[in-house]
């Protein structure tokens, strides 16, 4: 099945720098990619996602990046703010079903 | 649109009993999702389905946990007997199609 691996697990950073977060995964069926915001107590919440014809898509903030020739894809989040504290995940889909990564917990510091 | 509704959001219990677990898909989404959220395991998919049919439960872990969908607006997932090791917070999805998966807040499973 899918393999999806996530860096870094913990990312600190100052209010207003930018964060990035990395995944790559297995399987070259794998069409979508989404990113998850879970916070404290809630279920995953979808914050960007982007399919396999293209390579960027930006939303505000938020950008996320896809390479399918090295099955990498990136989320950037720009001017980070005290709210984008959460747990961050990617994830690939093959047909509908959808592998993530282990997360990785964004802390901004003010 | 409320999203979709699972309960209880906390459920504890003993080894031995059987658990069930409610979801809510959101109305017109024909797609439902449970997964399982542990620190070691992180997000598992469980078993999907599509039209009220199962589709794929090559995820659930033992003939213990079963999972049903009656009707378009419910679903449940079904632990007998529970043990110590289920002890994760399950969660439900929905989407329609190939859509992006809304998921519910969870319920917070303890087994003692």
């Amino acid at each position: 099945g899918e393999n999806v691996e996530q860096h870094p697990s913990t990312l600190s950073v100052q209010e207003g720098d930018s964060a990035v977060i990395k995944c790559t995964y297995s399987d070259s069926a794998s069409n979508y990619f989404p990113w998850y915001k879970q916070e404290l107590g809630k279920g995953p919440q979808l914050i960007i996602d982007i399919r396999s014809n293209v390579g960027e898509k930006k939303d505000q903030r938020i950008a996320v990046t896809l390479n399918k020739t090295a099955k990498h894809f990136s989320l950037h989040i720009t001017e980070t703010q005290p709210e984008d504290s959460a747990v961050y995940f990617c994830a690939a889909r093959v047909d509908y079903k959808l592998s993530f990564g282990a997360g990785t917990t964004v802390t901004v510091r003010a | 649109d409320a999203g979709v509704i699972q309960s209880p959001r906390h459920e504890v219990t003993e080894m031995g009993q059987e658990v069930t677990l409610r979801c809510k898909p959101i109305s017109g989404h024909d797609y439902l999702f449970w997964y399982r959220q542990t620190m070691m395991r992180g997000l598992e998919l469980l078993i999907y389905f599509n039209n009220n049919v199962p589709i794929d439960d090559s995820g659930m872990p033992e003939d213990r946990f079963s999972a049903k969908m009656p009707n378009a607006s419910f679903s449940t997932l079904k632990i007998q007997p529970s043990e110590p090791r289920d002890s994760a917070v399950y969660f439900c999805a929905s989407s329609v199609g190939n859509s992006p998966l809304h998921f519910g807040n969870g319920t917070r499973l303890t087994v003692t």
